[in-house]
């Protein structure tokens, strides 16, 4: 089982749509939470950072994580074409420590006009 | 633009061969990580340096070394090149080692024929 599974898509929506992306987990050593957008052949852009269960609300952006389930959420709203990308969700250990991020596989999304 | 900037943009190289990319991190910030995105893999991470000491190893082959210099930009080492070396090689950079938002370069794309 890898420690972060991510639906590798495509995601096919409709512009205005709510778009929601997930990720798993299982370890529960992870600590924090971050979600990055990837355009083709582009860095990795961080979107959303969050530490604790909840929810956390960026703009059209919210960020959800249950730690008990193991499980992240990313919600957009009011999506546009210029979301069209591939959404990765990354994990990490420890704030205290030394440590690399784990990431899911991404998922691609596309927003048709 | 994240601030993190990586030279060059594109490699191609002969297997057997060595190359060197390097990596300067945002002003300010002190630790720097390497990582490895493959289609099949999807993003690993190599190796983390702090303020010119290394902090984390991931999934770094033998074959690959890195270095953090007094200046805090890093160079990352990659020797005997194999055909499965072909990838995207990209530098994150955050503020310490503390730091749980890693900010990413544009990437290096490594092509070994």
């Amino acid at each position: 089982q890898k420690e972060v599974e991510q639906d590798p898509g495509p995601l096919s929506v409709p512009e205005g749509a709510i778009v929601s992306l997930n990720c798993t987990y299982s370890n529960s050593a992870f600590q924090y939470f971050m979600w990055y957008r990837q355009y083709s052949r582009k860095g990795p852009e961080l979107l959303m950072y969050t530490y604790s269960s909840g929810n956390k609300e960026d703009g059209r952006f919210t960020a959800q994580v249950d730690k008990s389930s193991k499980y992240i959420s990313l919600f957009i709203r009011d999506s546009q074409p210029s979301d069209s990308a591939t959404y990765l969700c990354a994990m990490g250990r420890s704030g205290g420590g030394a440590d690399g991020l784990t990431f899911g596989k991404g998922t691609h999304l596309i927003i048709q006009p | 633009d994240s601030g993190v900037t990586q030279t060059p943009k594109h490699l191609i190289t002969a297997t057997g061969q060595r190359v060197t990319l390097r990596c300067s991190p945002r002003s300010g910030d002190l630790s720097v990580y390497w990582y490895q995105q493959s289609l099949d893999q999807g993003l690993q991470f190599l190796i983390q340096y702090y303020n010119g000491e290394e902090r984390a190893k991931g999934n770094i082959l033998e074959r690959f070394s890195a270095q953090q210099f007094p200046d805090l930009h890093s160079e990352l080492n990659l020797s005997s090149l194999e055909l499965g070396d072909s990838a995207l090689y990209f530098c994150a950079s955050s503020a310490d080692h503390r730091t749980d938002t890693q900010y990413f370069g544009p990437g290096t794309r490594l092509t070994v024929l």
